[in-house]
């Protein structure tokens, strides 16, 4: 079946330092794959998704790289700021049909300290 | 971008009693609507997908007559708890999609935490 893997936290940084959580996934077909933030007290938010292999998804300076030749869609920051700590979610949807939901992995927590 | 509501944020009940919890979409009309679990340091684990004016589809292993969902409207879907008990509690969580948008993104509510003592 379709599963999302991404490594375990919790991940602590200080300020500026660069990040990568590592994500790979099993799917069948071409999914597209998204990351998932969710801030303290707060539901998910849609951080940045790629549909395709080799497309590029940025969003507040974070990035993510579909490689289908390693399955893989890891996120990255160059210089993490206080206010990135959260829980990231790495997910993928197996086929874009209104009734396919979302598979995902087991979030990884983010804390940056000044 | 579009907004998901749920009510309550939190709620305590007793064991043995029933909840509910609603899920909103403020601004948009949601004909597929998904319910999560979400376990402490686990990932969200899909409930059910509910489309409006039909049976929801529950995932294996969920109760379909523990976790009623009614999804009565395109802009409403409510999970209701049915004889709650200790180990259901947990941070329940809804996702709307909206059809208009044809890259089928879904839209996060914030969350219930349900406690049952």
């Amino acid at each position: 079946g379709n599963s999302v893997t991404q490594m375990e936290g919790p991940v602590t940084l200080s300020e500026e330092a660069f990040l990568t959580i590592n994500c790979t996934y099993t799917a069948t077909g071409y999914p597209s794959l998204f990351w998932y933030v969710q801030y303290p007290g707060e539901g998910l938010q849609l951080l940045l998704k790629a549909t395709k292999a080799d497309d590029k998804g940025s969003n507040k300076g974070f990035e993510a790289t579909y490689r289908k030749e390693t399955t893989s869609f890891h996120l990255e920051k160059g210089s993490v700021q206080v206010s990135d700590s959260a829980v990231y979610f790495c997910a993928l949807r197996a086929l874009n049909s209104g009734n396919t939901p979302l598979v995902f992995g087991k979030g990884t927590r983010l804390s940056v300290i000044a | 971008g579009a907004v998901v509501s749920q009510h309550p944020s939190r709620v305590i009940c007793k064991s043995g009693t029933s909840v509910k919890i609603e899920c909103r979409s403020l601004d948009f009309q949601a004909t597929t609507m998904f319910w999560y679990r979400q376990f402490p340091k686990k990932s969200l684990m899909l409930m059910a997908t509910s489309n409006e004016g039909s049976k929801a589809t529950y995932e294996q292993g969920v109760e379909k007559d523990k976790f009623l969902i009614n999804h009565a409207s395109l802009t409403l879907s409510t999970l209701t708890v049915t004889s709650a008990h200790p180990e259901d509690s947990s941070f329940y969580i809804c996702s709307a999609r909206d059809p208009i948008n044809w890259t089928y993104e879904q839209y996060f509510g914030p969350g219930t935490r349900l406690t049952v003592t």
